[in-house]
């Protein structure tokens, strides 16, 4: 069983604060995904990561994908009240033909304005 | 601009009812899929299709089925609605099939609240 653990589960920060957030897990995937949902809608994509060590920034989000493949975070830099959401890392186990997605639980991050 | 559609936001249905869930995707992709969301147990993936007619068992299929008899349409079917199904659910479509090792965008519907009672 491929498990996402993500860390920390909610997060309550002041505008303009910086954070960090963590996906983990003992499988290697060969890709992973970030997303954000807002209360009442589906989740929308982030980013995706391929390469170990890759780090990728949309704006004031930074994703890093872990050496290893096992793992990511997100950082945001001075968070803004329109970055509240619920954060859902998404890691593909991909063995050939047989291929597995797998969602964390999420992070709830609210920022107060 | 892309679009998933998901025929209720909320529905409340009674123990024993069969349901029918109906998504919609306008940008001609083959893949689909049906999760539910639960607190505490993030997206679980109950069914998924590749295409027409075809169909694959997700994590957690028990108790639904599915149909996909065209392309742009995938209906999840609760037979015989149970409390322990009261969820959000929602519908996906996607450019890539998961297999093959290719994690493509999944463009997610805006969900739809069941109630069992």
């Amino acid at each position: 069983t491929q498990l996402l653990e993500q860390s920390p589960q909610f997060l309550s920060i002041q505008e303009g604060e910086n954070l960090t957030v963590y996906c983990n897990s003992s499988s290697v995937f060969s890709s992973l995904q970030w997303y954000r949902q807002e209360p009442g809608e589906g989740p929308v994509l982030l980013v995706t990561v391929v390469t170990g060590g890759e780090v990728k920034k949309l704006k004031r989000l930074t994703f890093q994908f872990g050496d290893a493949r096992k793992d990511s975070s997100l950082h945001i830099t001075a968070a803004q009240p329109g970055d509240t959401g619920l954060y859902l890392c998404a890691g593909l186990h991909s063995t050939g033909a047989n291929s597995k997605l797998t969602f964390g639980k999420g992070i709830t991050l609210s920022v107060r304005p | 601009d892309v679009k998933v559609t998901q025929s209720s936001r909320y529905l409340v249905k009674r123990t024993g009812e069969k349901v029918f869930l109906e998504c919609v995707q306008d940008m001609d992709h083959e893949n689909m899929f049906w999760y539910r969301q639960d607190p505490g147990l993030g997206l679980r993936l109950i069914y998924f299709s590749y295409d027409v007619k075809m169909k694959e068992k997700g994590d957690i299929p028990e108790g639904y089925s599915v149909s996909r008899e065209k392309k742009e349409r995938f209906s999840l079917i609760l037979e015989s609605a149970s409390t322990n199904q009261t969820s959000m659910y929602l519908c996906a479509s996607s450019l890539y099939p998961l297999a093959g090792g290719t994690l493509g965008t999944q463009y997610f519907g805006p969900g739809t609240r069941l109630t069992v009672l």
